[in-house]
């Protein structure tokens, strides 16, 4: 039921990229509000990964990529490691809603 | 750099008002934007709502009848209220600061979260 939709679950081996998509509406990601993403390791606080759609802030390795087109946007990870086994969510500002709004959340696994 | 830190009661009361602090350290809580998510156990992220020392506060349309945050200037810190709490208000909450815009940078501190039950 949430504004931005993700899918619940992700997955793959050691080395491989994978993809997560972030699906919004005309009112959010289709609209000019930017698109963020966070990895939320277990029994951690979310950390920033990427920023404004596309961008990584300091320290956030190369691997991880983001990208908008229209209504969507993905979240890329290259190069997969055992440590990125985390929740990951992406968020925008909704103009129907005067607010904020998370997809929620795809659980990765490295198989 | 900026950290934050929640603090306030594990344990809440059916009907009654939830309180929650977050100080600021390593910067100026007159700058930048504020904000409050929360967790419920198993579940995603919820935005609860955002603040800017000079603007009006920003309220999740779902909690907005029952929600109010505030900002202490002389104590860099601000403050979540949430009333008639139920079960369903039990998370973990955590404050999170946006930079000089959140549409435009996102969320980039954290604190670590405090974990509110609602309970009798």
């Amino acid at each position: 039921q949430s504004v931005l939709t993700q899918p619940p679950s992700a997955s793959g081996a050691p080395g491989q990229r994978v993809t997560i998509s972030c699906t919004g509406s005309s009112s959010n990601i289709g609209a000019v509000y930017d698109v963020h993403w966070y990895q939320q390791l277990p029994g951690a606080a979310p950390k920033l990964l990427i920023y404004a759609s596309t961008n990584r802030p300091s320290g956030v390795p190369d691997r991880f990529s983001g990208s908008k087109s229209g209504t969507s946007a993905s979240l890329a990870i290259t190069g997969l490691r055992a440590e990125d086994e985390a929740d990951y969510y992406c968020q925008s500002y909704d103009s129907s809603l005067s607010g904020w709004v998370f997809g929620g959340g795809t659980k990765l696994t490295v198989l | 750099q900026v950290q934050l830190q929640e603090s306030g009661p594990g344990l809440v009361k059916p009907s009654e008002t939830l309180s929650l602090t977050c100080i600021v350290s390593g910067g100026s809580i007159r700058s930048d934007h504020w904000n409050w998510i929360r967790q419920p156990p198993g579940k995603g992220l919820e935005w609860v709502g955002h603040i800017y020392y000079r603007g009006t506060a920003k309220y999740n349309p779902s909690l907005k009848s029952r929600v109010s945050i505030s900002v202490d200037a002389s104590k860099n810190q601000f403050s979540l209220s949430l009333s008639s709490v139920t079960a369903a208000d039990t998370a973990v909450y955590y404050c999170a600061r946006c930079g000089d815009s959140c549409y435009k940078y996102g969320m980039d501190v954290w604190g670590q979260g405090t974990t509110v039950t609602v309970s009798s």
